[in-house]
């Protein structure tokens, strides 16, 4: 049973939309989230963490997190064809344990 | 500095055959993971060491999958025999202190495996 639930499986946005990826926890012990980005043929990157609530801002990237609803979500702003990916997150909690959802794959339409 | 290296990139192999992946962790860190990606499954915990000692083996993977450290800069993940559902990429990351620290991952591009 997966811990980490992302939603969509798959997204299409123009190029300049705004794509918004999420990510639902059940474990409340998470104290943080991180969100990968995987092109093809290559391994995960890390994009950015969030440990608080609120918004998290990191150029065209907004994470949020509400703690209350264990929900975490990517925004990207001025989406472009490079931003086409799979798109990961993980939650971790001080139990040292790593959880990753299945993935998002982004597609951005030129 | 260099990442995280994986080799081979590429791994075919006839059922039952024995492999052996292998992975080079970014030069101080102290964790190393490897994981299996299916697109079915996403990624899927094999093996865990903390400072070279194996710190989890990842329950269903034990009977063929084995996880060696023999030194701080070198890891080998061995699959044997191997059978068609192993077909998968499998990716290697390496943390400086992942333990409760939240500090990322950094992930090789992975030996994408194929078992005839």
């Amino acid at each position: 049973q997966q811990k980490v639930q992302q939603s969509p499986e798959s997204l299409s946005v123009p190029e300049g939309g705004m794509a918004s990826l999420n990510c639902t926890s059940s474990d409340r012990n998470f104290q943080y989230f991180w969100w990968y980005r995987q092109h093809s043929g290559e391994g995960p990157k890390a994009l950015m963490s969030i440990f608080s609530d609120g918004d998290k801002k990191e150029g065209r990237f907004t994470a949020h997190l509400n703690k209350a609803s264990l929900h975490v979500s990517l925004h990207i702003r001025d989406s472009q064809p490079s931003d086409s990916a799979l798109y990961f997150c993980e939650g971790g909690s001080a139990l040292g344990r790593l959880h990753f959802g299945a993935g998002t794959q982004l597609i951005v339409i030129p | 500095d260099a990442g995280v290296t994986q080799t081979p990139r590429h791994e075919v192999a006839e059922k039952g055959q024995t492999i052996i992946l292998k992975c080079e962790p970014v030069s101080g860190h102290n964790d190393l993971f490897w994981y299996r990606q299916t697109k079915i499954q996403g990624l899927e915990l094999l093996s865990y060491f903390r400072s070279k000692s194996l710190m989890e083996d990842g329950g269903a993977f034990k009977d063929r999958f084995k996880a060696e450290m023999l030194n701080s800069s070198f890891s080998t993940l061995k699959i044997q025999p191997t059978e068609p559902k192993d077909s998968a990429v499998y990716l290697c990351a390496s943390s400086l202190d992942w333990g409760g620290s939240a500090e990322t991952l950094y992930f090789g591009s992975g030996t994408r495996l194929t078992v005839l």
